[in-house]
């Protein structure tokens, strides 16, 4: 592994479906992050975490959760995927000094129907 | 909270020509600024930042510039080529999270 990837690459999902994005980055960075991205949107933070065992919500965390087991893995869980959560997900991870540089993952498409 | 508009939304230049992307920050307390560079079916990358105790800072084709008073940073490139094309985040942050702006998806046309 070198830096941060993500899986699935893309994903179609029915309506009231569990599903688990995963995220892995191999820096030992201590912060990672989920955003979602939507055409016009940007990037909107969905939860974070600045160590393992500590998880903090962003802009938009309704329907999803998030897990920091170990400095590793971030791994974001929507419970019952709807059409709203329609979106390019992507995992980013940094240091904690301000001016870290955030690293992103190559995304997830994902497609509820 | 932070909050940090970028403009325009969509930038249409012609090869070798500069472009300039905008943004304003609304927290004085940021003090770092990065950009980022998203190409199609990829996730953004970082191609400059700068501090708040700069004022421009230049990496071959691409700059920044910082006036921290009026709290709006810019990206310049010039003589563009088409694979510039991509969209652009700009972002401002204190502590560890940043806030990024809506992003501006540049076209160049060969």
């Amino acid at each position: 592994i070198a830096g941060i990837t993500q899986a699935p690459t893309s994903q179609i999902l029915a309506a009231g479906r569990r599903m688990t994005l995963r995220c892995t980055q191999d820096m030992r960075h201590n912060a990672m992050y989920w955003y979602r991205q939507d055409l016009g949107l940007g990037l909107r933070l969905i939860h974070y975490s600045n160590t393992a065992g500590t998880t903090g919500k962003g802009e938009v965390p309704d329907g999803y959760s998030v897990s920091r087991a170990n400095t590793d893995d971030f791994p974001l869980t929507l419970a019952s995927a709807v059409p709203s959560q329609t979106s390019v997900y992507f995992c980013a991870s940094s240091g904690l000094a301000g001016d870290n540089e955030q690293f992103f993952g190559p995304g997830t498409r994902l497609t509820v129907l | 909270g932070e909050n940090v508009e970028q403009h325009p939304s969509t930038l249409s230049v012609q090869e070798g020509d500069s472009a300039v992307i905008k943004c304003t920050y609304s927290d004085s307390a940021s003090n770092y600024f990065p950009w980022y560079k998203q190409e199609l079916g990829k996730g953004p990358q970082l191609i400059i930042d700068i501090r708040s105790n700069v004022g421009e800072k230049k990496d071959q084709r691409i700059a920044v510039t910082l006036n921290k008073t009026a709290k709006h940073f810019s990206l310049h490139i010039t003589e563009t080529q088409p694979e510039d094309s991509a969209v652009y985040f700009c972002a401002a942050k204190e502590g560890y999270i940043p806030t990024f702006g809506r992003g501006t998806s540049l076209i160049v046309h060969p």
